[in-house]
């Protein structure tokens, strides 16, 4: 069966760090790939998208590569804020299905 | 920046109701899907919806549940029969293909 991991449920780093979170997935073959941020109680905030022909995206500090031999996303913020703790949700997409990683709770020290 | 909106924020309503939670997906989108997120667990997709019908669905998107556009602006998820389990947060989203945007939620209480 389908089965998406991200990396760890939770993740502490200093302000100013580079976070890295990945996610892995078996048993599937996306079309593309999605990272979303969720704050407790609130819907999940698309942030970037990449397709399984796309190696990298950048978006401001943001940066995601997609490894489909691996099966494997890597998901950096750089020059990490407080303001960036949250939940980060990758997911994955074929066809008009989306399914969800369980998330990794960022929480940044300052 | 367009949003999509749900309503209500809060619903609770008795074992074994039939509930609806609506939604207003963004005007020009043309894909429409409900996710559920029961406390502490993740994003469970449900539904997607395309062309005024159900393109897929999870195995979680059983005969209790159903999906309308009644008309050009509203998308609904109807539950027949409510059970305690379906107590959840239930997000809608619509999407242009390339990015997809979610609604607050609606919090599902089944008591």
């Amino acid at each position: 069966s389908q089965k998406i991991e991200q990396n760890s449920e939770a993740l502490n780093i200093q302000e100013g760090k580079t976070a890295t979170l990945t996610c892995n997935y078996t048993n599937y073959s996306p079309a593309y790939l999605q990272w979303y941020r969720q704050d407790p109680g609130r819907g999940p905030v698309f942030l970037l998208l990449i397709r399984e022909n796309e190696k990298e995206k950048r978006k401001e500090r943001l940066k995601v590569t997609f490894d489909t031999t691996l099966k494997q996303s890597l998901f950096h913020i750089t020059a990490s804020q407080p303001a960036d703790s949250a939940t980060y949700l990758c997911a994955l997409v074929r066809n008009n299905d989306m399914r969800f990683g369980a998330g990794t709770r960022l929480t940044v020290k300052p | 920046e367009p949003e999509v909106t749900q309503t209500p924020s809060h619903q609770v309503t008795q074992m074994g109701q039939e509930v609806i939670l609506r939604c207003v997906p963004i005007s020009n989108h043309l894909y429409f899907y409900w996710y559920r997120q029961i406390l502490g667990q993740k994003v469970e997709f449900l539904v997607s919806f395309y062309n005024n019908e159900i393109s897929e669905k999870s195995e979680i998107f059983d005969d209790q549940f159903s999906v309308e556009r009644p008309d050009g602006s509203n998308f609904t998820l109807k539950i027949r029969s409510t059970k305690l389990e379906d107590s959840a947060m239930y997000f809608c989203a619509s999407s242009d293909w390339s990015t997809d945007t979610f609604g607050s939620g609606t919090r599902l209480t089944v008591v």
